[in-house]
């Protein structure tokens, strides 16, 4: 199984640009969550979705979009990229809400805003 | 919200030695409490996880405990390797959420 699968790997934006974050799971998993680390930092959940067609906010939601119209796959937009934005995005999913059962991560898009 | 937070940032530990990491949640609702590793340029994976009906899980040389009473979980690893250097962050979660919040993270070395 491939698991949780983010593309691109490595992304170099211009200020303003905008661009789409790709992520498919093929473990037929309902729960899916888009997250940002920063240097140092922990987690930060950007944006989540517990089905097909049903998506919400996370905590840093701010200057990104998302859309669930299949069970594989969690795309993330950026609109307007900012510095502010330079992160390293992981992409999750799991079987239920994250309260009994693990998320699977994938590798994580590394994206610099310059 | 839930808010976890995690001790120490950075834990330097000898080969062989143990390392011990400790969290502390805020909603006393919050009954699962997973723990993830980050190697370097990967994903959190998950390593052990523990639910608030358990007081201690242990799986090999590491192991969690759980005082609910405190709000406080920790993880144990006892005779370290160097592939055990990685980042590992302690989460918490609960069944009115459909979120798990994450402790900051700890990075671990282990010096052979």
């Amino acid at each position: 199984n491939a698991g949780v699968t983010q593309t691109p790997k490595f992304r170099i934006l211009k200020i303003g640009q905008s661009m789409t974050l790709q992520c498919t799971q093929d473990m037929n998993h309902n729960y899916m969550y888009w997250y940002r680390q920063d240097p140092g930092m922990g987690l930060k959940l950007i944006y989540y979705s517990v089905g097909a067609g049903i998506t919400d906010k996370g905590e840093v939601p701010n200057g990104y979009n998302v859309s669930r119209s299949t069970t594989e796959d969690f795309p993330l937009r950026l609109e307007l990229a900012a510095p502010s934005q330079t992160s390293v995005y992981f992409c999750a999913s799991s079987w239920t809400g994250g309260h009994g059962k693990p998320q699977h991560f994938g590798d994580g898009t590394r994206l610099s805003i310059l | 919200g839930e808010n976890v937070e995690q001790h120490p940032s950075t834990l330097s530990v000898q080969e062989g030695d143990s390392a011990v990491i400790k969290c502390t949640y805020s909603d006393s609702a919050s009954n699962y409490f997973p723990w993830y590793k980050q190697e370097l340029g990967k994903g959190p994976q998950l390593i052990i996880d523990i639910r608030s009906n358990v007081g201690e899980k242990k799986d090999q040389r590491i192991a969690v405990t759980l005082n609910k009473t405190a709000k406080h979980f920790s993880l144990h690893i006892t005779e370290t390797q160097p592939e055990d250097s990685a980042v590992y962050f302690c989460a918490a979660s609960t069944a009115s959420y459909d979120k798990v919040i994450f402790g900051p993270g700890t990075s671990l070395s282990v010096i052979p």
